[in-house]
C-alpha cells in the first residue's frame, strides 16, 4: 500500500520568510496530493491540492510542486504571516482504489 | 449551511462497553470516511465508502466498524473499545472519491479507560 513519509515534523520561521514542507511518497500509482492545514483545536481544511498531470500549482502565497520522477511533492508558502501557524498534512491517493494516507504532519511556527 | 456533523464530540468510556460515533453530512456526497489522529502519527483512515451499502478497509480498520444504509450518514461502532482506541477522531466526506477535497467533522475526542 502506499506509504507518505513528511518531513520536517516542526519548523519555525520568521514572518516574512518562506517555508517549506516536503513529502514522499512509495506508490507510483498515487495521482492525487492534497495538502491539509489544522490549526489548533479545529479540524484540518484543504488548501491546495495537485494532480499527477501538472507538476506545480500556485494559489496567492502557496504553491506546490511535483515530481513523480522522484515520487516527492512540497508546499511552499512564501511570505509566511502568524496565522499560517498550524499543523500542516500532506497526503496521497490513488484513483479508483480511494485510499488517502496522510503523512504525520508538520507543526509550522511564524514568529511575528 | 454544508456541514459535516459529528456526535458525541466528548467521550469517556470503560474497556468492552460498545459505543457508536455518529457522523452526518448534507452535501449528499457520494465519499465519506473516518480517521483516528495520533500525535506523531498524523491521520490514519480507518474505513470509507464510496456509497450506500459499500464500504472498505482503511489502513487502520482493526477493531471498528462501520456502516453506510443511508447516504448522509456513516457511524463508526466500536463494539469492544480497548484503551489503545482512544484518540481524537474525525470523519469526512467528499463528492465523489478519495480524490476530491475532503470535508471534515468537528472530531470526536474518545478516551477509553
Amino acid at each position: 500500500g502506499e506509504n507518505v513519509e513528511q518531513h520536517p515534523s516542526t519548523l519555525s520561521v520568521q514572518e516574512g520568510d518562506s517555508a517549506v514542507i516536503k513529502c514522499t511518497y512509495s506508490d507510483s500509482a498515487s495521482n492525487y496530493f492534497p495538502w491539509y492545514k489544522q490549526e489548533l483545536g479545529k479540524r484540518p481544511q484543504l488548501i491546495i491540492d495537485i494532480r499527477s498531470n501538472v507538476g506545480e500549482k500556485k494559489d496567492q502565497r502557496i504553491a506546490v510542486t511535483l515530481n513523480k520522477t522522484a515520487k516527492h511533492f512540497s508546499l511552499h508558502i512564501t511570505e509566511t504571516q502568524p496565522e499560517d501557524s498550524a499543523v500542516y498534512f500532506c497526503a496521497a491517493s490513488v484513483h479508483n482504489n480511494n485510499d488517502m494516507r496522510f503523512g504525520a504532519g508538520t507543526r509550522l511556527t511564524v514568529k511575528p | 449551511e454544508a456541514q459535516v456533523t459529528q456526535n458525541p464530540r466528548y467521550l469517556i468510556t470503560v474497556t468492552g462497553k460498545k459505543l457508536t460515533v455518529t457522523c452526518s453530512q448534507n452535501m449528499n456526497h457520494e465519499y465519506m470516511s473516518w480517521y483516528r489522529q495520533d500525535p506523531g502519527l498524523g491521520l490514519r483512515q480507518i474505513y470509507y465508502s464510496m456509497n450506500v451499502e459499500v464500504t472498505d478497509k482503511g489502513d487502520v480498520p482493526e477493531g471498528y466498524k462501520v456502516s453506510r444504509k443511508e447516504k448522509r450518514n456513516f457511524p463508526l461502532i466500536l463494539e469492544s473499545p480497548s484503551p489503545n482506541q482512544t484518540s481524537l477522531y474525525f470523519c469526512a466526506s467528499s463528492f465523489s472519491s478519495g480524490t476530491y477535497e475532503q470535508y471534515f467533522g468537528p472530531g470526536t475526542r474518545l478516551t477509553v479507560t
